[in-house]
């Protein structure tokens, strides 16, 4: 199985901060990488599908980038409703596999 | 507007079994690859299973293997989970999800709001 590494686990920030997660996958995948945003209580929200492209409807302060083995997923400045918990995925191969999350806290 | 809707979660004793439903609107179902990913409490998010538009492939995390079954029908624009041999483990939000594109390597693009299942004597 491909095993999916994201740093950090955990980061406080403040509004108007630059922030980058990224995500080490344990082999190359191309670009078949996503990323999600979860609010406690809710589902998952798709922001970032195949490394760098995003999804309809997310802000343009969010980004995503990379290929092969490292990716990385930025918010340029941050607002009060990006504080969530984040997720990378790997669609490579099966099984689907994701990151253990970073969650940002203020 | 893309709609998923789960149902069918609940209390289970270990060893039992349940059925989950997944019932889909606003878009062409058939032609889509679905699948279920499930959260313990407090814990990330794991890919359980995924079925493609026909129903013809399937695939499921090895721990679930040979007691989980996924299904869908197509003509009712819903998807199955069906879980047996319960254990404690398998306690959590089940989600149903729709990939991206008709390609098993798409992004998850949309998520039910999740159904829970608690396996507990």
């Amino acid at each position: 199985d491909i095993q999916m590494t994201q740093s950090p686990s955990s980061l406080s920030a403040s509004v108007g901060d630059r922030v980058t997660i990224s995500c080490r996958a344990s082999q190359s995948i191309g670009s078949y990488v996503n990323w999600y945003q979860q609010k406690p209580g809710k589902a998952p929200k798709l922001l970032i599908y195949a490394a760098s492209n995003l999804q309809t409807g997310v802000p343009s302060r969010f980004s995503g980038s990379g290929s092969g083995t490292d990716f990385t997923v930025t918010i340029s400045s941050l607002q009060p409703e990006d504080f969530a918990t984040y997720y990378c995925q790997q669609s490579y191969s099966i099984p689907d596999t994701f990151g253990q999350g970073t969650n940002l806290e203020i | 507007e893309v709609q998923l809707v789960e149902s069918g979660g609940g209390l289970v004793q270990p060893g039992g079994s349940l059925r989950l439903s997944c019932a889909a609107s606003g878009f062409t179902f058939s032609s889509y690859w679905m699948g279920w990913v499930r959260q313990a409490p407090g814990k990330g998010l794991e890919w359980v299973a995924n079925i493609k538009p026909d129903g013809s492939e399937k695939y499921f995390v090895d721990s679930v293997k040979g007691r989980f079954t996924i299904s869908r029908d197509n003509a009712k624009s819903s998807l199955y989970l069906q879980m047996n041999s319960l254990r404690a483990e398998d306690t959590a939000v089940y989600y149903c999800a729709r990939r991206g594109a008709a390609t098993r390597r798409a992004c998850f693009e949309y998520w039910g709001q999740g159904t829970l299942v608690t396996v507990s004597s």
